[in-house]
């Protein structure tokens, strides 16, 4: 069975460039969520769809964060402009519906460099 | 909202021997718990689950956790560790509308 499927691995781009991260989840999953890894900050929950809808987004950062989920098979995570600040590695994880109840199957990230 | 705690940020153990990771949590009901495993440069892998009824877990890799409601604890264990344990280790807490992940325990194992 594949599993979350993150593109690109890894980013390096120059500040003020826009960055998209893209994610396919597990075929059957109703819930996507985006996650930011730091060492300083740890795991931190950016957002979260149910059904393709954002439904807790209080986690983005700050408007240059956006997130979309167009259908049940892909979501973008965009940064625009990109800040040297937003270098972190960048997990998709999905789960079948719920959200609390439902064990989490992550992909294996994007490590986002910002020079 | 509910909170979870791992006190120990790194713990080195020698191969073989036994292992405990430790987990706490704050909230008012029985929340759902989780363990899961990250291997350097990879996502997180669920270890275990508990949800209800049998207060100790099985998991994959040799692994359990004992759910302690009096402690608000819920543990990690391995009776003997592989080298290929070494990882990095989360506790995450889930309840109605919400789920939370540890800060991680960073686990070394000496040959």
């Amino acid at each position: 069975d594949a599993g979350v499927i993150q593109s690109p691995r890894h980013e390096v781009t120059e500040m003020g460039q826009e960055v998209t991260l893209r994610c396919k989840p597990i075929s059957g999953h109703n819930s996507l969520f985006w996650y930011r890894q730091t060492m300083m900050r740890g795991l931190e929950l950016l957002i979260y769809f149910n059904n393709n809808v954002p439904i807790d987004d209080s986690g983005m950062p700050e408007d240059r964060f956006s997130a979309k989920m167009p259908n049940a098979s892909f979501s973008t995570l965009k940064i625009q402009p990109s800040e040297p600040r937003d270098s972190a590695v960048y997990f998709c994880a999905s789960s079948r519906q719920g959200y609390s109840n439902q064990p989490q199957h992550f992909g294996d990230g994007t490590r986002l460099s910002i020079l | 909202a509910q909170s979870v705690t791992q006190p120990d940020i790194h713990i080195t153990v020698s191969e073989g021997a036994s292992l405990e990771l430790r987990c706490n949590y704050s909230y008012g009901a029985t929340p759902y718990l989780f363990w899961y495993v990250q291997s350097p440069g990879q996502g997180l892998q669920l270890l275990l689950k508990y949800f209800s009824g049998d207060t100790l877990v099985q998991g994959i890799k040799g692994f359990e956790a004992e759910f302690k409601r009096s402690q608000s604890s819920f543990n990690l264990r391995k009776p003997s560790v592989h080298w290929s344990d070494a990882a990095e280790y989360f506790c995450a807490v889930g309840a109605p509308g919400d789920m939370r992940f540890g800060a991680g325990t960073r686990l070394t194992v000496k040959p």
